[in-house]
């Protein structure tokens, strides 16, 4: 089955602990993105990945760190996490940038 | 980053009733996509539009490219339960296969009542 898979799929920790968030996708797409979703602000872009050792920043990056080594893994990196990261993630696939995106089935974090 | 404006944010309606949706954007798009995400899930896409003047449907669901490509539409007729959700626009400024970032709009939550 074509699909994009997210672990975990909740997490609760505390400030400054590192944790990773990992994404996995099995329709050899080239392009990778992470959002998160915040009530009222919609889907924001972390970062993205056009191929494999290629990531650029998005929209609010900042406090994230990505790494792209296969073409099916995009993890997402919280080296300190924040409270202000507590939020909702999705990782999302596409065989080319932006065109009609697999959204995986998100991962609800939460910082104390 | 630019974000969409949809409207409206919420709507509260009747099983059987039809419902429109919009979203507008102060930056000309040539691909909007638009999505629906069920509670506890993934954004999932509904109907990609690519040209402006565009009318495409995907069973009860209709959406249109505004002609100014500044605006979408998406109906749904006859609205059933399962309809719950929240639906996202996105815009795109490059045509589908090109290489351009997808913007997302703010979302508009649907809730239906028997």
């Amino acid at each position: 089955e074509a699909q994009v898979t997210q672990n975990p799929r909740y997490l609760i920790t505390v400030t400054g602990k590192k944790l990773t968030v990992t994404c996995s996708q099995n329709m050899n797409h080239e392009y990778m993105s992470w959002y998160r979703q915040d009530p009222g602000l919609g889907l924001r872009q972390i970062y993205y990945s056009m191929n494999v050792e290629v990531t650029d920043k998005g929209d609010v990056p900042e406090g994230y760190k990505v790494s792209r080594k296969e073409k099916r893994n995009f993890p997402l990196i919280l080296e300190s996490p924040s409270p202000n990261q507590t939020s909702l993630y999705f990782c999302a696939s596409s065989f080319v940038w932006g065109n009609e995106q697999f959204f995986g089935p998100g991962t609800r974090l939460t910082v104390l | 980053g630019q974000q969409l404006n949809q409207s409206p944010q919420s709507m509260f309606i009747q099983e059987g009733e039809d419902v429109s949706m919009n979203c507008t954007s102060s930056s000309i798009f040539n691909t909007w996509l638009w999505y629906k995400q069920d509670p506890g899930e993934g954004p999932v896409l509904l109907i990609a539009l690519y040209k402006a003047g565009e009318l495409t449907s995907n069973g009860r669901l209709t959406a249109q490219f505004g002609i100014t490509r500044k605006d979408s539409f998406l109906n749904i007729s006859a609205s059933i339960p399962s309809d719950v959700g929240i639906y996202f626009c996105a815009g795109q400024l490059g045509h589908t296969g090109t290489a351009s970032k997808l913007t997302f709009g703010t979302g508009t939550r649907l809730q239906v009542t028997l």
